[in-house]
C-alpha cells in the first residue's frame, strides 16, 4: 500500500517568508509526528498528533512553528518568518496507537536563503 | 525522562564481516525498541523492532538483542554488503511506552568497504 508522502520534496525560500509543508500519513494510522533533521544530525522531535487528543507541541523550537492535522489525516507544518537556521529536512511519520514502529516519509528539504 | 545513547557514531567494516551497533536506555519501563536505516537523501526506514517480552529477534541477516537488566539493546548485521551502508538509528519510547513518542539515538554511520 501507499506509504507516507510529503510535499514539496524541496523548498527554497527567502528569509522572512512563511512556508507550509504537507504530510499525508498511511491510511489508518492515528498517530502522526513531525521531526527536523539538520545535515548529518539525528532526529529532533517537533510535534505529535494522536487521534482527537490535543497535540504534543513540546518539541516546537519557537512560536514561529505550528502544525495542524485536519480530519485526523493530512497534516500541515507551518513556519512563519523563516530564518536561515530553519534550513533542514523536515520529516513526517505515522503509526498505529501504542508503542509501534513509525513509518517515515521522504522528507521536505527546506533551504532558507 | 528517557535518554538513549548510541555507539559507535561511525563504523567501517569489510564486506562479509559483521557489524554491531549498541544502544542504552534509561527508563526501565520502556517496552519497545525499533531500529531504523536511513540512506542518503531518504527518510528513515524501520528495519526491525523488538518488544520487551523477548530477548532476541532475527530477520535474515539482521538481528536485535535486548538485555533488560542492563538496559541495552544491540543491532547485529551479519555478512555485510555494500548496500548496508547507511546511517542507523535506535529508539526507545518516551515515558516507558505510555505514549507513542520515541526518543532516537544520535545515529551510527555504517560504511561497508567492498
Amino acid at each position: 500500500g501507499a506509504g507516507v508522502s510529503q510535499s514539496p520534496s524541496n523548498k527554497v525560500t527567502e528569509k522572512g517568508k512563511d512556508v507550509e509543508l504537507r504530510c499525508d500519513p498511511i491510511s489508518g494510522h492515528t498517530a502522526l509526528y513531525w521531526y527536523r533533521q539538520s545535515l548529518g544530525q539525528g532526529l529532533e522531535f517537533l510535534i505529535y498528533f494522536q487521534g482527537n487528543s490535543a497535540p504534543d507541541k513540546s518539541g516546537l523550537p519557537s512560536d514561529r512553528f505550528s502544525a495542524e492535522r485536519t480530519g485526523g489525516s493530512v497534516s500541515t507544518l507551518t513556519i512563519q518568518r523563516t530564518q536561515q537556521e530553519d534550513s533542514a529536512v523536515y520529516l513526517c511519520a505515522s503509526s498505529f496507537p501504542g508503542p509501534a514502529g513509525q513509518f517515515f516519509g521522504p522528507g521536505t528539504r527546506l533551504t532558507v536563503l | 525522562g528517557e535518554n538513549v545513547e548510541q555507539h559507535p557514531s561511525t563504523l567501517s567494516v569489510q564486506e562479509g564481516d559483521s557489524a554491531v551497533i549498541k544502544c542504552t536506555y534509561s527508563d526501565s519501563a520502556s517496552n519497545y525498541f525499533p531500529w531504523y536505516k536511513q540512506e542518503l537523501g531518504k527518510g528513515p526506514q524501520l528495519i526491525i523492532d523488538i518488544r520487551s517480552n523477548v530477548g532476541e529477534k532475527k530477520d535474515q541477516r539482521i538481528a536485535v538483542t535486548l538485555n533488560k537488566t542492563a538496559k541495552h539493546f544491540s543491532l547485529h548485521i551479519t555478512e555485510t554488503q555494500p548496500e548496508d551502508s547507511a546511517v542507523y538509528f535506535c529508539a526507545a519510547p518516551k515515558g516507558g511506552g505510555a505514549t507513542n513518542k520515541l526518543i532516537f539515538g544520535t545515529g551510527t554511520l555504517l560504511a561497508v568497504q567492498p
